[in-house]
């Protein structure tokens, strides 16, 4: 079975500060995908990253970065200079390797950036 | 619009009446699947479509929970004799293959008094 824990519910940041989300994952595949939504108060989640499991390189886009530990099972997402737009709830999500993909998703870090 | 669409936006139901939460993928996109989201949780899958064929029911909760995709494009999930605990959004994703990314749709959100 697949698992993805976010362990922090919420966090809350002051404007400019940097904050990391933590995503711990379990599988028993050896081929899978990792991923990021955001979740705005709208309600649509918003597609944000995609991550095969051979490859570990970490990634950077404009101010969001990931760091993919594979020793670890965990998947984090940095926000550098975080911004009042940044709040939202933001989900980790695991697929397999097979026809279907569905995502398995943890449970949700809700961010909260103030003025 | 080129993403993903779901109607009605807000459904209230009263217990025991028949809902249907409809999906229109974005176009072209072959793998659609719905999933439920509790207040405060994560998603959690529902089912899943290939174009037009169901391959993956697992996770419907109950078999007042039906889902269609006649012709491969728009679906219907549809609920039975609704009950308290069906209160939940309910979300619809596509993607170009089962192998892609999948692009989520803004939900259904359904109260059942």
């Amino acid at each position: 079975a697949q698992k993805v824990t976010q362990a922090q519910t919420e966090i809350s940041v002051v404007e400019k500060e940097d904050v990391t989300l933590d995503c711990v994952y379990e599988t028993r595949d050896t081929t899978y995908y990792l991923f990021w939504y955001k979740q705005p108060p709208s309600g649509e989640l918003v597609f944000l990253i995609r991550r095969n499991s051979f490859d570990e390189q970490n990634e950077i886009s404009g101010r969001y970065s990931w760091n993919f530990q594979k020793s670890t099972s965990s998947f984090n997402f940095t926000i550098t200079a975080s911004q009042v737009v940044d709040s939202a709830v933001y989900f980790c999500a695991l697929s397999g390797d097979n026809a279907g993909n569905m995502l398995t998703f943890g449970g949700g870090t809700r961010l909260m950036v103030k003025p | 619009g080129a993403g993903v669409s779901q109607s009605p936006r807000y459904k209230v139901a009263k217990r025991g009446q028949d809902v249907a939460l409809r999906c229109d993928p974005i176009s072209g996109h072959v793998s659609l699947f719905w999933y439920q989201q509790a207040l405060g949780q994560g998603p959690e899958f529902l089912t899943y479509f290939q174009n037009e064929a169901q391959l993956d029911k697992s996770g419907l909760p109950s078999d007042r929970f039906f889902a269609e995709r006649p012709e491969g494009s728009v679906s219907t999930l549809k609920i039975q004799r609704t009950q308290q605990e069906d209160s939940a959004v309910y979300l619809c994703a596509s993607s170009l293959t089962s192998y892609n990314e999948q692009f989520f749709g803004p939900g259904t959100r359904l109260t059942v008094l």
